[in-house]
């Protein structure tokens, strides 16, 4: 079992939709969770960070995080197309120093 | 600006060739890391350093060395043991050890001749 499993995509939904990305992991000492955003050939830049149980807004994005069951979210209100991108969950255990990263869900937005 | 700023942006290696990628960051941060991508996949963790002259292997660390003599440079070396190592390689930084959000450059695409 991989540490950080995220639903295989790809994942398309209409311009205007909510998309949704959904995220495992499965060490419960973990304690901050990102969303990065990656286009194709580019790095990833950080769109969201979560640390307590619950969600957070920022703007159309919403991360939600749900420790007991160890699962958190990306949701995307409003998709445009220019959210079309590969998203990476990242996991981060402090006490280890360093994140664990999921294969990604590639989203694709249709005008 | 501040940034991190990795070279070259492509890179091409000969059989039995050790090549070195390079990393800068101007942010003042303490955490810098090396994660290498393969297509379509996530990034696996090569080394990392918390501080200067320190660093620990990652989860894939056997092929590769790192120093760590500046707080500001943290270049990646890919020796000819690496037999593999056509890959997408990112440098990050975080601000503190304990801090992972992480910022990345822009990353050198490795390919073998």
């Amino acid at each position: 079992q991989k540490e950080v499993e995220q639903n295989s995509g790809p994942l398309s939904v209409p311009e205007g939709a909510i998309a949704s990305l959904n995220c495992t992991y499965s060490d419960r000492g973990s304690q901050s969770f990102f969303w990065y955003r990656q286009y194709s050939g580019k790095s990833p830049e950080l769109i969201m960070f979560i640390y307590s149980n619950g969600d957070k807004e920022d703007g159309r994005f919403t991360a939600q995080l749900n420790k007991a069951s160890q699962y958190v979210s990306l949701l995307i209100r409003d998709s445009q197309p220019s959210d079309s991108a590969t998203y990476l969950c990242a996991v981060t255990n402090t006490n280890a120093g360093k994140s664990t990263f999921g294969d990604g869900t590639t989203l694709t937005v249709k005008p | 600006d501040g940034g991190i700023t990795q070279s070259p942006k492509y890179l091409f290696r000969k059989e039995g060739q050790n090549v070195t990628l390079s990393c800068e960051q101007n942010l003042n941060h303490d955490a810098m890391y090396w994660y290498r991508q393969d297509p379509g996949q996530g990034l696996r963790l090569i080394y990392y350093s918390q501080i200067v002259n320190d660093f620990q292997k990652g989860d894939i660390a056997e092929g590769y060395s790192v120093s760590r003599e500046k707080k500001e440079s943290f270049p990646l070396t890919v020796t000819s043991a690496q037999k593999n190592p056509t890959a997408f390689y990112l440098c990050a930084s975080s601000p503190r050890v304990t801090n992972e959000k992480l910022f990345f450059g822009s990353g050198t695409q490795l390919s073998v001749l």
